[in-house]
């Protein structure tokens, strides 16, 4: 079936990197999304790689793929206050012959001082 | 800059009652995503429209919920009768393309409390 899963909370010190971890099961995803929500905000699509990448960069974000273990990370770098929010990875999934977004629980990351 | 807009952004209504959400999606997106996000939860699609044409409502509760997209732009989505459990966050979303999720844009939702 179709399920992504992340861990729930994280909590790093302003300054240092943060990694958020995703597992997916659909390897046919031709996508994978890193989405953000800041509180009582809607989704903000961070950034995606595309199935055939190992690792994309871009500024403090990076994204590592393993496709063969179906994992997927963020790797924010230098993490600020303002990076607080909750981070949701996303596979596609097929339904009625067009793509639909798969996402996970979500994982809350709390940047204190 | 274009953006999906949505309203209201918060409703309290009680159990029984009818509830609609309305969404305006960016200007020339022809598909049109409602999902929900229960709390503690990731956003799951209820409804997908191309133009005006439902393509997926797999997981909406059709005894319940109902969603248009009369025109083609925006889209309502309704619940009638509202339960408790229909408390959540509403996401209306639109894309250029069927399935393109790297172009798609996410509204600032609708947060929804059945009391």
């Amino acid at each position: 079936g179709e399920d992504v899963e992340q861990s729930l909370f994280l909590s790093v010190r302003e300054g240092d990197s943060s990694v958020i971890n995703c597992t997916y099961t659909d390897s046919s995803s031709t996508y994978l999304y890193w989405y953000k929500q800041e509180p009582g905000a809607g989704l903000q699509l961070l950034t995606y790689i595309f199935s055939n990448m190992d690792m994309k960069q871009d500024q403090r974000l990076t994204v590592l793929l393993n496709k063969k273990d179906k994992h997927l990370s963020l790797r924010i770098a230098d993490t600020q206050t303002g990076d607080s929010a909750i981070y949701f990875c996303a596979q596609e999934g097929r339904s009625g012959g067009y793509n639909k977004l798969i996402f996970g629980a979500g994982t809350r990351l709390a940047v204190h001082p | 800059e274009a953006e999906v807009a949505q309203s209201p952004r918060y409703k309290i209504t009680e159990k029984s009652q009818a509830v609609a959400f309305w969404c305006d999606p960016i200007s020339g997106h022809a598909t049109l995503y409602w999902y929900r996000q229960i709390l503690g939860q990731g956003p799951e699609l209820l409804v997908q429209f191309q133009d005006e044409s439902v393509v997926d409502d797999s997981q909406l509760p059709k005894d319940r919920f109902s969603a248009e997209r009369l025109k083609g732009v925006d889209s309502t989505l309704k619940i009638q009768p509202a339960e408790l459990g229909d408390s959540a966050m509403y996401l209306c979303a639109s894309s250029s393309q069927p399935g393109q999720y790297t172009e798609a844009f996410f509204g600032q939702g609708t947060r929804l409390t059945v009391v």
